[in-house]
């Protein structure tokens, strides 16, 4: 089945930089893949998505950047809060109905 | 904002009882799914659900799991027998047109079998 891996099990950055969280994907026909944070707690919570037709794509303090040369996949989020601390997973689709998440990133952010 | 509410919030049950899950999924939704979250590890995918039948599965979805929509509103998850390992955070899913987009999830129910 497909793969979708996270780099980086944790990551802790100071409050005000910048976070970058990456995901490596290994199905290639993946056509579509969503970002979602996870607080303690709660379901997964849709962030941003990009289509395999795109390398980027720019939300509301989140960018999120797809190389498909590499099948790498990475949020950024920029001006990093201690609200955002949580567990980032990506998600990749390729056709059918399943979304496959990876392992999850836990991200905590410092004051 | 429309949400997918799921009940119980937490369940705890001896081995070997049946356990009913229960979503609302956003009304104008079509595709509905369950997921699973052992704790500590990732949501992994349990089933979809379209047009009253499941549409996928996975392995994890074995015999012991049956869903149904019994009143077009309500979207269920039955564990007939369930074991230790089932215990597990259990999220209801529902998407819009299409099959792709935006996965909204519930809260999730928390199963704790004993």
């Amino acid at each position: 089945g497909e793969s979708v891996g996270l780099h980086l099990p944790t990551l802790s950055v100071q409050e005000g930089d910048n976070s970058i969280i990456n995901c490596a994907y290994s199905n290639s026909a993946s056509d579509y893949f969503i970002w979602y944070k996870q607080e303690s707690g709660k379901g997964p919570q849709f962030i941003i998505d990009i289509r395999s037709n795109m390398d980027k794509r720019q939300g509301q303090r989140v960018t999120v950047l797809l190389n498909k040369t590499v099948k790498h996949l990475s949020l950024q989020i920029a001006a990093t809060q201690p609200g955002d601390s949580a567990v980032y997973f990506c998600a990749e689709i390729s056709g059918g109905e399943q979304f496959y998440f990876g392992t999850g990133t836990s991200l905590t952010v410092i004051p | 904002e429309p949400e997918v509410t799921q009940t119980p919030s937490h369940q705890v049950t001896q081995m070997g009882q049946e356990v009913i899950l229960r979503c609302v999924p956003i009304s104008n939704h079509l595709y509905f799914y369950w997921y699973r979250q052992i704790l500590g590890q990732k949501v992994e995918f349990l089933v979809s659900f379209y047009n009253n039948e499941i549409s996928e599965k996975s392995e994890i979805f074995d015999d012991q799991f049956s869903v149904e929509r019994p009143d077009g509103s309500n979207f269920t998850l039955k564990i007939r027998s369930t074991k230790l390992e089932d215990s597990a955070m259990y999220f209801c899913a529902s998407i819009g047109q299409g099959k792709a987009g935006e996965l909204f999830f519930g809260e999730g129910s928390r199963l704790t079998v004993l």
